[in-house]
């Protein structure tokens, strides 16, 4: 268990449409950071949230975007969806720290189907 | 290309057996590494991680080898059991100094397999 929750767990969508990916971060933990990971391939960094801010941003177009809530939670949207944006999309947090670094722990994904 | 890359697609292993899944980086400003395993259908598992002012690091039944000189990062498991049968992914952070805000760069993934 690493405390960080994502929801839903499986969706389908059609081309076209908007969706919306929750997570809940691990407590305590003050930054959260989006992946997507297509089928046989590793994680791809979309952004990171810090304290409610974007601080860092992959090679993804905007209409990706996200939300980090004051209690740490976060939003992934996604416009526009094209069949390509089927993935599973990680949520991560971390607590930076100087002692222990910067320890990235991950949610069981969210499965977008788009069609 | 990747920053990040995985020597081998797949490794096949005896039970018991030790088992070492290699990784190549080639940002030389990288200064923190992770290993995650991954279960089919499950996110990303932390397993141990490492910086760069360290050359191996142990954990339980793991053990995470960097020589930055050639850019290498390898993972030890050691007396490998059927449960660790995934796929392993080498991470990299450039930006450890500064709370991560570059993110992860993964590689591909080495698929475990563990033979009975």
């Amino acid at each position: 268990e690493t405390g960080v929750t994502q929801s839903p767990t499986h969706l389908i969508k059609t081309r076209g449409q908007q969706v919306t990916l929750r997570c809940s971060s691990q407590s305590g933990h003050n930054t959260v950071s989006w992946y997507q990971q297509a089928l046989g391939q590793g994680p791809q960094f979309i952004f990171q949230y810090y304290r409610e801010e974007e601080n860092g941003r992959g090679n993804f177009p905007p209409r990706f975007s996200g939300l980090q809530f004051p209690n740490y939670s976060s939003e992934l949207n996604v416009n526009a969806l094209e069949l390509d944006d089927s993935a599973l999309y990680l949520c991560a947090s971390s607590l930076w720290d100087r002692a222990s670094g910067n320890t990235i722990y991950f949610g069981e994904g969210s499965w977008l189907t788009v069609v | 290309g990747e920053s990040v890359g995985l020597h081998l697609p797949t490794l096949s292993v005896q039970e018991g057996d030790n088992s070492i899944i290699n990784c190549a980086y080639s940002n030389s400003a990288s200064d923190y590494f992770i290993w995650y395993k991954q279960e089919s259908g499950k996110g990303p598992q932390f397993i141990i991680d490492i910086r760069s002012n360290m050359d191996k690091r142990q954990g339980q039944r793991v053990t995470v080898l960097l020589n930055k000189t050639v850019k290498h990062l390898s993972l030890q498991i050691a007396a490998t059991q059927p449960g660790d049968s995934a796929v392993y992914f080498c991470a990299e952070n450039p930006a450890y100094s500064g709370g991560g805000a570059d993110g992860l760069t993964f590689g591909k993934g080495t698929h475990l397999i563990i033979q009975p």
